[in-house]
């Protein structure tokens, strides 16, 4: 069955404070990655990752994708309060379909 | 762009009412797609749409669940009849076919069937 486990899921800590969240995936003719924020109401697109090695970066957010070993990681640095929130990360597989496996989800609060 | 618009936000229903759902995609984007999300089980994909034609509806939970994309632009999701344990945030979300730059969600409908 395919799936997307991330890690861990719920995370407390202070501002300034570096971050790393976990996904790996047992997916079947994989083809993408993809990170989303998820605060009150929709998810929001991150990165989307789809190479080995190469790493995507947005201000304090990173994320690198290792194909090899079937995971993803996202980084953030210095923290702050506006960074709690859930993140979600979800594979996208090929063979002509559109949908999007996602993990349950990493819920970070950044405590000031 | 208005983005994906869903209505209503929120919805509070007695179990046994049917309740309905509303999703207008982005212009221009033809893959639609209904997910649930609850705090035990996160986001599950109940159903797709490509070029108003349903894909894949293997995650739709009963058959008091069901989908439709009359035209090109909308889509409902219906549950007839609702259950308590149907509560949960109901996201549509759309995307372009050809694209590769995952979904742009709605802002959700939040359920409560009491």
């Amino acid at each position: 069955e395919d799936k997307v486990v991330q890690s861990p899921l719920s995370l407390v800590v202070h501002e300034g404070d570096t971050v790393t969240l976990n996904c790996s995936y047992e997916v079947t003719n994989f083809r993408s990655l993809l990170w989303y924020k998820q605060e009150k109401k929709a998810p929001t697109f991150l990165f989307m990752l789809t190479s080995s090695g190469i790493e995507k970066k947005s201000g304090r957010l990173s994320s690198i994708l290792d194909k090899k070993e079937l995971f993803s990681i996202l980084n953030i640095t210095a923290t702050q309060t506006g960074d709690s929130a859930v993140y979600l990360c979800a594979v996208r597989q090929t063979s002509g379909t559109y949908k999007y496996i996602f993990g349950t989800g990493t819920r970070l609060k950044v405590l000031a | 762009d208005a983005g994906v618009i869903q209505s209503p936000r929120h919805e509070v229903t007695e179990m046994g009412q049917e309740v309905t759902l509303r999703c207008k995609l982005i212009s221009g984007h033809n893959s639609l797609f209904w997910y649930r999300q609850t705090m035990m089980r996160g986001l599950e994909l109940l159903i797709y749409f490509n070029n108003n034609v349903p894909i894949d509806d293997s995650g739709m939970p009963e058959d008091r669940f069901s989908a439709k994309m009359p035209n090109a632009s909308f889509s409902t999701l219906k549950i007839q009849p609702s259950e308590p344990r149907d509560s949960a945030v109901y996201f549509c979300a759309s995307s372009l076919s050809r694209g590769n730059y995952g979904y742009t969600f709605g802002s959700g409908t939040r359920l409560t069937v009491v």
